[in-house]
């Protein structure tokens, strides 16, 4: 089974600065998505950013981008110029690739890093 | 374009009661999941339906029962509620190869 694995609960970072959450992964499988999910204090679950496994380009997203390191199975989120609004719980997630079986897959969330954000 | 739509968005339920989530997606997608997320945790899976008529287990299925009947609904159905069914129930909707779109979640407590 997979397994995905946030070893940091919370963390704290000034406006305007640069702050990097961490994420590592446990599979087998070559091919697969990777994602990160903001939950802000209204509950919904927004998409941050997406990294197909078998790219090996990082994905970015305006200030949010990733350090994408297969071989390490880590996949950390950079979020740069960090702004008030980041401030939520972030979520880091895998399913399997619809080519490796995993078409209907749910996602395997780790358990969070709480985001703050000092100003 | 609504998205992916939850109700109730708070709902109190004593032991023994039983309810139905309801969840209704706008998005024409095949893919459908319940999550539930306790308090410091990620979410996990309970069932997810693939398609009309189709619906599979995941990780937490135990106490809870699902039916696809349309593309659009997906309800989540209680039975014999217990404390340990508290938290937060979040639908969510796919196309094969894409990102999952998140209701906004229903926040349950059983007393």
């Amino acid at each position: 089974a997979q397994t995905v694995t946030q070893s940091q609960p919370e963390m704290s970072v000034q406006e305007a600065e640069t702050v990097t959450l961490s994420c590592t992964y446990d599979t087998s499988e070559s091919d697969y998505y990777l994602f990160w999910y903001k939950q802000p204090p209204s509950r919904q679950m927004i998409l941050v950013i997406r990294q197909e496994a078998y790219k090996q380009q990082n994905a970015t997203e305006n200030r949010f981008s990733v350090n994408f390191q297969k071989a390490a199975k880590s996949f950390s989120l950079k979020i740069s110029d960090s702004q008030l609004g980041d401030a939520a719980m972030y979520f880091c997630a895998y399913r399997r690739s619809p080519e490796q079986g995993g078409g209907a897959d749910g996602l395997t969330f780790g358990k969070g890093t709480h985001l703050i954000i000092q100003p | 374009n609504a998205g992916v739509t939850q109700t109730p968005k708070f709902r109190i339920l004593k032991i023994g009661q039983s309810m139905t989530l309801q969840c209704t997606q706008d998005m024409n997608h095949n893919y459908m999941y319940w999550y539930r997320q306790d308090p410091g945790m990620g979410l996990k899976l309970i069932y997810y339906s693939v398609g009309a008529g189709i619906t599979d287990k995941g990780e937490v299925p135990n106490g809870y029962n699902v039916s696809r009947s349309t593309t659009e609904d997906f309800p989540l159905r209680l039975e014999l509620a217990a404390p340990s069914q508290t938290s937060v129930y979040f639908c969510a909707s796919s196309r094969i190869q894409t990102e999952q779109f998140f209701g906004p979640g229903t926040r349950l407590t059983v007393l």
